[in-house]
């Protein structure tokens, strides 16, 4: 099974809001609401930013949020900030009743 | 304090063997379905491996089937992965993980343990 789609990159200046897309299928996004997505700062282990698709976990700030369509998801970062910058991957439960990554998207902040 | 600290890795030869711990603390292990998720240098995340509550349920991904072997010991509040036969594609940062609050989401993760496969 081949990894969720990410854009490789998505940058923004201080402030701004970005996007960034998460493509399966109808085997995984499009036929379960179990999205998660993780912000991995270099050199750490991954932390949960978002589950079930739009939820925010205590203490995950509120510039976060998660969406789906169909069989794409998406996470937005309004109000970029310095501390943003990182690598950000979803994740889908799939009809193989296992957990399948995204390719993974570097964020930068100019 | 919840906290999941793997060991065991380390440098070894191709078509070797590795084998890596997880310790849990600070929740009721026995209770939770566990993972492994790897990373190799540079690149994303993969999951590996899951194993249900009482250890009967295991599921692996096809790149690792029939190599590797997830088990546990409730009593001990340890996860585990057997890595046999090792490859140089096995190279990677190995995360024990738990979908602790959320079903399918991993709220908790080790720092990692580091596996070179390398001659």
């Amino acid at each position: 099974q081949s990894a969720l789609t990410q854009p490789a990159s998505v940058s923004g200046s201080p402030g701004q809001s970005i996007t960034i897309s998460c493509t399966g299928s109808s085997s995984d996004i499009g036929a379960y609401n179990y999205v998660s997505w993780y912000q991995q700062h270099p050199g750490k282990a991954p932390k949960l930013m978002i589950y079930d698709v739009s939820n925010r976990p205590s203490g995950v700030s509120n510039r976060f949020s998660g969406s789906k369509s169909g069989n794409t998801a998406s996470l937005t970062i309004s109000g970029l900030q310095a501390e943003d910058e990182a690598d950000y991957y979803c994740c889908s439960y799939t009809s193989s009743s296992t957990p399948h990554f995204g390719t993974g998207t570097k964020v930068t902040v100019l | 304090e919840v906290q999941l600290v793997e060991s065991g890795g380390g440098l070894v030869q191709p078509g070797g063997s590795l084998s890596l711990s997880c310790a849990a603390s600070g929740f009721r292990f026995s209770s939770y379905w566990m993972h492994w998720v790897r990373q190799a240098p540079g690149k994303g995340l993969v999951w590996v491996a899951q194993i249900n509550p009482n250890g009967r349920t295991t599921t692996y991904a096809d790149s690792v089937k029939g190599r590797f072997t997830i088990s546990r010991d409730n009593a001990k509040s340890t996860l585990y992965l057997q890595m046999n036969s090792l490859r140089a594609e096995d190279t990677a940062v190995y995360y024990c993980g738990s979908t602790f609050a959320y079903p399918w989401a991993f709220d908790m993760w080790g720092q990692g343990t580091m596996v070179t496969v390398s001659s």
